[in-house]
């Protein structure tokens, strides 16, 4: 998705190690939001940013997940310590407006072990 | 709850076959259903979408139908290629936010 890129697009990391999820959407989107995927399963939405601040970081699993959106531009979402549950993809995605449609960028594969 | 239920969960037919997914929703407030195809190594793309104020909306070989007394709405591909083969998501969206369905993997034999 050429609007959205996240990288990395796959990282391997152990059980207790630090992991930091990049998201750069193209300018001009007020909403940003964060998925995850995991194997098999459904979406499951984790945190929504209207600009730099969150609007709803309801689906955000524990305290070892944080989000920042660094002056409305680009997000990170970091993951300390991982666990091995936390595997799965993770989607930034972006909307100019609610109730429009989003669009994903490509994932970042998280594998813990 | 805020479940999205989507069945089948695999779906393979042969090429030139029509594919139904069938997605179930429950606040009768949405208003708002789109339809995502996930490519492997890809993200989600938006194929097609539906708003309640209508009953079906058809794009080429993709169509939606919405029910709304029901809460059902389903995707229809007809003459189904090759490529059609992916993994397919229904969503509505509530509180601001895409609810998801668990997806449908639909697979194109040629």
């Amino acid at each position: 998705e050429a609007g959205v890129t996240q990288f990395p697009s796959h990282s391997v990391i152990e059980k207790g190690q630090t992991v930091t999820l990049r998201c750069d959407p193209i300018s001009g989107h007020d909403n940003l939001y964060w998925y995850r995927r995991v194997m098999g399963k459904e979406i499951k939405f984790l945190l929504h940013f209207v600009k730099e601040s969150k609007q709803d970081e309801s689906g955000m699993p524990n305290n070892r997940f944080l989000a920042e959106r660094t002056g409305g531009t680009y997000s990170t979402l970091k993951v300390q310590p991982a666990e091995l549950e936390d595997s799965g993809v993770y989607f930034c995605a972006i909307t100019g407006a609610l109730n429009s449609p989003l669009h994903f960028g490509n994932g970042t594969r998280l594998t813990v072990t | 709850g805020e479940n999205v239920e989507q069945h089948p969960s695999t779906l393979s037919v042969q090429e030139g076959d029509s594919a139904v997914i069938k997605c179930t929703y429950s606040d009768s407030a949405s208003n708002y259903f789109p339809w995502y195809k996930q490519e492997l190594g890809k993200g989600p793309q938006l194929i097609i979408d539906i708003r309640s104020n209508v009953g079906e909306k058809k794009d080429q070989r993709i169509a939606v139908t919405l029910n709304k007394t029901a809460k059902h709405f389903s995707l229809h591909i007809t003459e189904t290629q090759p490529e059609d083969s992916a993994v397919y998501f229904c969503a509505e969206v509530k509180g601001g936010k895409l609810i998801f369905g668990q997806g449908t993997e639909l697979s194109v034999k040629p």
